[in-house]
């Protein structure tokens, strides 16, 4: 079993649609999680990034964190075609002292059609 | 433009070889990971830099090893190359390594090991 499970899709929705990405993971000691938007053939891009178990709210980005399932979210309202992407899930903290890289999902490819 | 620099951008290469991979950190970071993303295994980290010492290593190979210099650009080293090191290998920079700071990624170098 993978640290971290994601479904890659593809997931196509239409444009306005609310989108809903999650990730599942296995190792209780995570304690930062974070979304990355990436465009084909580009760098991650830090969307959303959160401490320990909550909601956060940035603009149409809303992440959930629930750590007794074990389970993240990423809402995305309004979503418009520019929000077409591969959304990764990653999480970090599993270390103690704080050195340790990022645990990356396989990505879950997102499409919005116009 | 996350001001993480990559070079060379492309870089192909035949089995056997060595070859080294660049990375300049945003002004003022003083840490760097190495991360490497192919179609299988997704995006996986490799090994964190912090002011020129190593500081924590993940699924890296014996074949590949890593340096920051002084002026804190890093280095990865991929020597005896096989096929299966053929993926895209993204550096990103934080100010301080700790989880509780983003990390930004370069646009990666993509190599291909013929």
């Amino acid at each position: 079993q993978k640290e971290v499970e994601q479904d890659p899709g593809p997931l196509s929705v239409p444009e306005g649609a609310i989108v809903s990405l999650n990730c599942t993971y296995s190792n209780s000691a995570f304690q930062y999680f974070m979304w990355y938007r990436q465009y084909s053939r580009k760098g991650p891009e830090l969307l959303m990034y959160t401490y320990s178990s909550g909601n956060k709210e940035d603009g149409r980005f809303t992440a959930q964190v629930d750590k007794s399932s074990k389970y993240i979210s990423l809402f995305i309202r309004d979503s418009q075609p520019s929000d077409s992407a591969t959304y990764l899930c990653a999480m970090s903290g599993g270390i103690e002292g704080g050195a340790d890289g990022l645990t990356f999902g396989k990505g879950t490819h997102l499409i919005i059609q116009p | 433009d996350s001001g993480v620099t990559q070079t060379p951008k492309h870089l192909i290469t035949a089995t056997g070889q060595r070859v080294t991979l660049r990375c300049s950190p945003r002004s003022g970071d003083l840490s760097v990971y190495w991360y490497q993303q192919s179609l299988d295994q997704g995006l996986q980290f490799l090994i964190q830099y912090y002011n020129g010492e190593e500081r924590a290593k993940g699924n890296i190979l014996e074949r590949f090893s890593a340096q920051q210099f002084p002026d804190l650009h890093s280095e990865l080293n991929l020597s005896s190359l096989e096929l299966g090191d053929s993926a895209l290998y993204f550096c990103a920079s934080s100010s301080d390594g700790t989880p509780y700071n983003e990390q930004f990624f370069g646009p990666g170098t993509r190599l291909t090991v013929l």
